[in-house]
């Protein structure tokens, strides 16, 4: 059973870079495409971006210009880095598992339990 | 963009009630569409994906309909364990989701 795990400080100040880690057990992180997600408190789901096993990328272009994803196989786990943020930037961050199929990407089937990371000084 | 409209916002409903939840695209995603559930301080849960296929795991009384721009997502008799907020979401262009309904005790 594949099981994703966020890590990462849960208050970044505002001006300052959000990071976030997120483990894959259960399941080797190559072959599928990873996608970050966020849901600010109380409110609906927006899509961050995508890294594949390869360290492609492809991000939200509301978010593009403050967004870099890598990836590290040799410890499963893929990372979001969001720089410039803003109160706006509260929110709780998952990681999720695209279902993929070759090179086509579809909805999420497994994701994280999520953090939430909050943006005060 | 696509946008994901979903109504109502808000449903009230009893145990054992038929419950219809409906997602509207702004644009033809064709059949690209999947739903969640999502319960408080929880990750979303996938329920269904390709408009009407259902997810392993999954109880028979949720289904899916649709194509194109409308969509719905149905409960065929609403069990405790139903109340939650549930979210609509295409992959026809990049992945947005509806803005959610959240399903309540009447």
């Amino acid at each position: 059973q594949v099981q994703l795990q966020e890590s990462g400080p849960g208050l970044v100040k505002p001006s300052e870079t959000l990071s976030l880690t997120c483990t894959v057990s259960g399941g080797s992180i190559s072959s599928y495409y990873w996608s970050w997600i966020r849901q600010p408190p109380g409110k609906g789901l927006e899509w961050i971006g995508y890294i594949n096993y390869s360290g492609s990328t492809i991000y939200n272009p509301s978010l593009k210009s403050r967004v870099t994803m890598s990836v590290d196989t040799s410890k499963n786990q893929f990372s979001l880095k969001l720089n410039s943020v803003t109160a706006a930037d509260t929110a709780v961050y998952y990681c999720a598992r695209h279902h993929t199929s070759g090179t086509y990407l579809y909805h999420f089937d497994y994701w994280g339990q999520g953090t939430l990371v909050t943006v005060s000084s | 963009d696509i946008q994901m409209t979903q109504s109502p916002s808000t449903l009230s409903a009893s145990v054992g009630d038929r419950v219809t939840i409906t997602c509207r695209a702004s644009q033809s995603i064709g059949s690209w569409l999947a739903w969640y559930q999502q319960k408080p301080g929880k990750a979303p849960k996938l329920l269904i994906y390709k408009a009407s296929s259902l997810e392993s795991g999954v109880p028979s009384r949720f289904s899916g309909s649709g194509s194109g721009t409308e969509f719905t997502l149905t409960i065929s008799s609403l069990q405790p364990d139903d109340f939650a907020t549930y979210y609509c979401q295409q992959y026809n262009s990049y992945w947005t989701f509806g803005q959610g309904t959240k399903v309540e005790i009447k």
